[in-house]
């Protein structure tokens, strides 16, 4: 089955500045590839996702890559803010979504 | 907020005891899912339901069941043969097989401690 790895674990940043979390995955089969943020005690919202014919995805601060050959796939935060700290979770889905373990985002004002 | 909820949002439960969490979507889904949250873990697929009256085991279905009787109803039981079953509970919901998208909204989820 699908295996998704995710790092970092942890990222602090300060505000302003980009962050950046990387994925890869082990299926070639997958074709979707979302980012969700969940924060703290509230339920995981869809933020981007890319499907597997596409290179690159923006909306405003938010931009995903993916890299098929590689089998990785990226977000990148541009200008932080201290709203955007929570948990971020990157998905692969070959007929079902895997998840990564997440990664704590503090952007620290 | 609406579109899929879950009930309660806290529940306790003494070991040994089953214990049956709802979910409900009027978003007209026909795909549900539920996931368990542990820390650090990410979100892991116990069941999911792609149509009415139909429902596969995903990576840790051992210790948990589900039914799927109605369109927008997917209520998961967790049996007493869950051995550690204290645990974040997410239900998600999708358009399915016959839909394009694959995006999948979450409920608000079910905190579980088992003592």
């Amino acid at each position: 089955g699908e295996n998704v790895e995710q790092h970092p674990s942890t990222l602090s940043v300060q505000e302003g500045d980009s962050a950046v979390i990387k994925c890869t995955y082990s299926d070639s089969a997958s074709n979707y590839f979302p980012w969700y943020k969940q924060e703290l005690g509230k339920r995981p919202q869809l933020i981007i996702d890319i499907r597997s014919n596409v290179g690159e995805k923006k909306d405003q601060r938010i931009a995903v890559t993916l890299n098929k050959t590689a089998k990785h796939f990226s977000l990148h935060i541009t200008e932080t803010q201290p709203e955007d700290s929570a948990v971020y979770f990157c998905a692969a889905r070959d007929y079902k979504l895997t998840f990564g373990k997440g990664t704590l985002l503090t952007v620290n004002p | 907020d609406g579109g899929i909820t879950q009930s309660p949002k806290y529940l306790f439960r003494k070991e040994g005891q089953n214990v049956t969490l709802s979910c409900e979507q009027n978003l007209n889904h026909d795909a549900m899912y539920w996931y368990r949250q542990d820390p650090g873990q990410g979100l892991r697929l116990i069941y999911y339901s792609q149509i009415v009256n139909d429902f596969q085991k995903g990576d840790i279905a051992e210790g948990y069941s589900v039914s799927r009787e109605k369109k927008e109803s997917f209520p998961l039981t967790v049996t007493s043969a869950q051995k550690n079953p204290t645990a974040f509970y997410l239900c998600a919901s999708s358009i399915g097989p016959r839909g394009m998208s694959y995006e999948q909204y979450f409920g608000p989820g079910t905190r579980l401690t088992v003592t």
